[in-house]
């Protein structure tokens, strides 16, 4: 049964450059089959793409995040890697990993890991 | 301010059927896909609608999407207690070349 989670560091300071790791089991991120993605929801607000990898290390990133997002992949671990620079309390949310239905990054994500909780101050 | 648009909350009864909207615009929902997503409190998004209509296995059919021009819509029949979740949509943007999703909005089931 495939399982995503997210762990990282849950209190960072202002300016640091957290890194959030999601491990995936039941599943592949090697396979070619899908695209792996990151997510955030700040308290009170919707969700935000942040970016998305493919195994090959192709990634996509949101504009408006772009300067500051690093994803990266590791087939070796089975894992994919969330970096955000010069972070301040607007960063403060729920970042989720997730996976896309298909190859394509347009596709749904339809597998998500429970989610964990950054907060900046 | 979310790129998509959708009430803060929608109430209905036990047993009704409740409607979330979702509005955007050509560059979004006009022109791709939409999907449908539940995260019920303290819990992972679940995906319910995939390319505007369609449900994935395990997914019941009182759960239904659809989309006319720039708007999309999630139907739920049958409401049930555990339906109180909140609901989000999302799509591409091709102008904004990102994945975009609106505000959400929350179900309470009286």
């Amino acid at each position: 049964q495939l399982q995503l989670q997210e762990s990282g560091p849950g209190l960072v300071k202002p300016s640091e450059t957290p890194s959030l790791t999601c491990t995936v089991s039941g599943d592949s991120v090697g396979s070619g089959l899908y695209y792996w993605g990151w997510l955030r929801q700040p308290p009170g607000k919707g969700l935000e793409w942040i970016g998305s990898i493919y195994y090959s290390g192709t990634t996509y990133y949101t504009p408006s995040l772009k300067s500051r997002v690093t994803i990266s992949v590791d087939t070796s671990k089975n894992h994919f890697t969330l970096r955000l620079s010069s972070v301040t309390a607007a960063d403060t949310a729920v970042y989720f990993c997730a996976r896309h239905s298909g190859s394509w990054i347009y596709d749904a994500f339809d597998m998500w890991g429970q989610g964990t909780m950054v907060t900046v101050s | 301010q979310s790129v998509l648009t959708q009430p803060p909350s929608v109430s209905a009864a036990p047993g009704q059927q409740v409607i979330i909207s979702c509005s955007g615009s050509s560059s979004n929902i006009g022109n791709n896909y939409v999907s449908w997503y539940q995260r019920l409190p303290g819990t992972a998004p679940k995906l319910l609608i995939y390319d505007n209509d369609e449900r994935p296995s395990g997914i019941p059919d009182r759960f239904s999407g659809s989309k006319s021009g720039t708007s999309a819509n999630l139907a739920i029949t049958g409401l049930q207690t555990g339906d109180e979740a909140d609901y989000h949509c999302g799509t591409w943007d091709n102008r904004l070349s990102s994945l975009v999703f609106g505000g959400g909005t929350k179900l309470t089931v009286l």
